[in-house]
C-alpha cells in the first residue's frame, strides 16, 4: 500500500535555527496538511495546501511556518526561527477526494 | 470553537472483551466521522470512517454515529493485546478533503492478556 513519507524522522535543532520537514505524498493526493502533536496532547491542524496554494491555516501557523512544494511532489513545512514550544510531532497527511486522511510517519522535532 | 471530547482513560479491558470508546462532539456542521489508532510514539491511522446516522462494521470493529446527540461511538470486539493503543477521534464539516480534521486527545486503551 502506498506511503505518506516523511523525512527526516527525528530533527534535534537549537533554539532559533530554521528547519526543513519534508513529506513526499501519495500521488494521487489531491488536499496535503501539516499537523502537529505535542507529547500528550491533541493533534492540532497548522495548515492545509491545494492546488499548490495555501487553502486554510490555524492560529499556531503564524509567520514562522511556511510550506512550500518545490518540485510539484515534495511537501516541505519551514520553521524559520525554532522556539523550545515547537518541540512536537509534525505529521503530514494527504487525502484523497472523498477518502480518510492517510498520514506520514512523522518528524519528532527536538528543539533544544 | 470546534471541539471533539474524549475520555482520556485509560480504558482497561480484559482479553476478548468488549471495549467501548466514546466521543461528542460540539459542531452540529460536522459531516464526516474517524476513528484513528495510534500507538506510542507513531502516527495515527485511520481504523473507521463514518457518515451517515446508524452503525458500519468491519471486521472485529463497530462505528456508531448519533448526529441527533452529536456522539461517535467504536466498539472493539475481542479485544486483543495488540488493540492497547490510543483511539482518536476526529471530525470534519465536509464529505470531502479540503476542511481539516478536528481530533479529540483520545482514548487511551489496554487490553490485559
Amino acid at each position: 500500500e502506498p506511503e505518506v513519507t516523511q523525512t527526516p524522522s527525528h530533527q534535534v535543532t537549537q533554539m532559533g535555527q530554521e528547519v526543513i520537514l519534508r513529506c513526499v505524498p501519495i500521488s494521487n493526493h489531491l488536499y496535503f496538511y501539516w499537523y502537529r502533536q505535542i507529547l500528550g496532547q491533541k493533534v492540532e491542524f497548522l495548515v492545509s495546501f491545494y492546488n499548490n496554494e495555501i487553502s486554510e491555516k490555524s492560529e499556531i501557523f503564524d509567520d514562522q511556518f511556511s510550506v512550500e512544494r518545490p518540485d510539484g511532489s515534495n511537501f516541505t513545512l519551514k520553521i524559520r526561527s525554532t522556539k523550545l514550544e515547537d518541540s512536537a510531532m509534525y505529521f503530514c497527511a494527504g487525502v484523497e477526494k472523498d477518502y480518510g486522511y492517510t498520514f506520514g510517519s512523522g518528524t519528532r522535532l527536538t528543539v533544544v | 470553537q470546534k471541539e471533539v471530547e474524549q475520555n482520556s482513560g485509560p480504558l482497561s479491558v480484559p482479553e476478548g472483551a468488549i471495549a467501548s470508546l466514546n466521543c461528542t462532539y460540539s459542531d452540529r456542521g460536522s459531516q464526516s466521522f474517524f476513528w484513528y489508532r495510534q500507538y506510542s510514539g507513531k502516527s495515527p491511522e485511520l481504523i473507521m470512517s463514518i457518515y451517515s446516522n446508524g452503525d458500519k462494521e468491519d471486521g472485529r470493529f463497530t462505528a456508531q454515529l448519533n448526529k441527533a446527540s452529536q456522539y461517535v461511538s467504536l466498539l472493539i470486539r475481542d479485544s486483543q493485546p495488540s488493540d492497547s493503543a490510543t483511539y482518536l477521534c476526529a471530525v470534519n464539516s465536509w464529505n470531502s478533503g479540503n476542511t481539516p480534521l478536528v481530533f479529540g486527545k483520545g482514548t487511551r486503551l489496554s487490553v490485559i492478556a
